[in-house]
């Protein structure tokens, strides 16, 4: 079953540093990759997602993410920060082969800016 | 509008009682789920369905009932609300499998009490 792990349940940074969260999937086969990002109070809102089309996806509000098969890894960076970019991010996972149906979610990273 | 809503936003019920939380879409997506989010879990995923009819389990499924007669909706039932079903339900679709997005609604938060 495909599973992704996210490294790191809070980070903090200072507004305008690199941000970067840690993302690891668990798949013998490259599946389908994405980024979600929850604003307190709301739900889930997609901020990018990996199609196999390109290994380096540019989402919304500058973040990125870069696919590396041979870490099985998709972690998302963001080179400068801001206040606004405080929230949590999940990492998620839906298979290419079967399961391909379920959209499976990590346990999150809460994102901190300090001024 | 169009869009994905829940409801109840919020709902307080007592141990034992059944309680339902519905959830609606109007683009006619294939897909739909149900998650439920806990401080240090994540999202964790009850049930989801691929079409009218066809549902199946996720991670988390014991205790709760979920039916799809509508391709637009897709109430999850509590059929006898226990205290570590407190949580935050977020209901979610997608128009297909594999690498399409999920849209999500704004949340049940349930108390049980």
């Amino acid at each position: 079953a495909q599973s992704v792990t996210q490294l790191g349940s809070h980070v903090s940074v200072s507004e305008g540093a690199l941000v970067l969260l840690r993302c690891n999937y668990s798949s013998s086969v490259p599946p389908y990759l994405f980024w979600y990002v929850q604003y307190p109070n709301q739900g889930l809102q997609l901020l990018l997602k990996y199609t196999s089309a390109a290994t380096l996806v540019k989402g919304i509000n500058g973040f990125e993410a870069e696919f590396k098969k041979s870490e099985t890894s998709f972690h998302l960076t963001k080179p400068s920060a801001h206040m606004s970019d405080a929230a949590e991010y999940f990492c998620a996972v839906s298979g290419t082969q079967g399961g391909s149906e379920k959209l499976v979610f990590g346990k999150g990273t809460k994102l901190t800016v300090n001024p | 509008d169009a869009g994905i809503t829940q409801s109840p936003r919020y709902k307080i019920t007592e141990t034992g009682r059944q309680v339902t939380l519905m959830c609606h879409q109007t683009w006619s997506h294939s897909y739909m789920f149900w998650y439920r989010q806990d401080l240090g879990h994540g999202l964790r995923l009850i049930y989801y369905s691929a079409a009218a009819d066809i549902t199946d389990k996720g991670e988390v499924p014991d205790g709760y009932v979920v039916s799809r007669s509508k391709t637009e909706n897709f109430p999850l039932t509590l059929e006898s609300a226990t205290r570590s079903q407190t949580s935050v339900y977020f209901c979610a679709s997608r128009y297909d499998r594999g690498n399409t997005e999920a849209f999500f609604g704004q949340g049940t938060r349930l108390t049980v009490v």
